[in-house]
């Protein structure tokens, strides 16, 4: 069945460093990419999507890229700070058009003061 | 953005009893939700998709029987773990798609203790 592949499963970083996480999804029919991010004991919260018609998108110190060839999509956070500390999950559309998702299995970051 | 509520946020109930989760899109409507369950340190995995007027879609290796889904309205769908067991401990998670777009609105959880 589908899924998606996230790497790495741990990440820490020095505060002001950048922090890359890497997803590969399996569904060819998938062409919505969200990326969320979840404090402890909380619901995930939407930081930054992108759609299979797009390569790159940018919010702030967020970014996204797609390579729908390799079916590729990464997360890149710049000059990361401390409150970024958290687990991030990307998803993928199923492409059943149904808006289901699967989800990686999640990134711990850590962000070191 | 959409605000998505989920009630209660934690419960701890005895082996064998029922409990009831409820999850409301507050300032939009949802003909589609979904539930989630989450196990310390795990990824999400999709239990149901709830619709609103017919019956939830489980997925596989999803007790139908167990985890009774209702949507009730365009804003409620509500979740009953029944003879609840301490292996139903879990966090769970409830989403919902607003408007023809993709994105998924996600409530905060619910913890979910059975003693």
């Amino acid at each position: 069945g589908e899924n998606v592949e996230q790497h790495p499963s741990t990440l820490s970083v020095q505060e002001g460093d950048s922090a890359v996480i890497k997803c590969t999804y399996s569904d060819s029919a998938s062409n919505y990419f969200p990326w969320y991010k979840q404090e402890l004991g909380k619901g995930p919260q939407l930081i930054i999507d992108i759609r299979s018609n797009v390569g790159e998108k940018k919010d702030q110190r967020i970014a996204v890229t797609l390579n729908k060839t390799a079916k590729h999509f990464s997360l890149h956070i710049t000059e990361t700070q401390p409150e970024d500390s958290a687990v991030y999950f990307c998803a993928a559309s199923t492409g059943s058009g149904t808006y289901k998702y699967i989800f990686g299995t999640g990134t711990r970051l850590k962000v070191l003061a | 953005g959409a605000v998505v509520s989920q009630h209660p946020s934690w419960v701890i109930c005895k082996s064998g009893t029922s409990v009831k989760i409820e999850c409301r899109s507050l300032d939009f409507q949802a003909t589609t939700m979904f539930w989630y369950r989450q196990f310390p340190k795990q990824s999400l995995m999709l239990m149901a998709t709830s619709n609103e007027g017919s019956k939830a879609t489980y997925e596989q290796g999803v007790e139908k029987d167990k985890f009774l889904i209702n949507h009730a309205s365009l804003t409620l769908s509500t979740l009953t773990v029944t003879s609840a067991h301490p292996e139903d401990s879990s966090f769970y998670i409830c989403s919902a798609p607003m408007g023809g777009g993709n994105e998924q609105f996600f409530g905060p959880g619910t913890r979910l203790t059975v003693l």
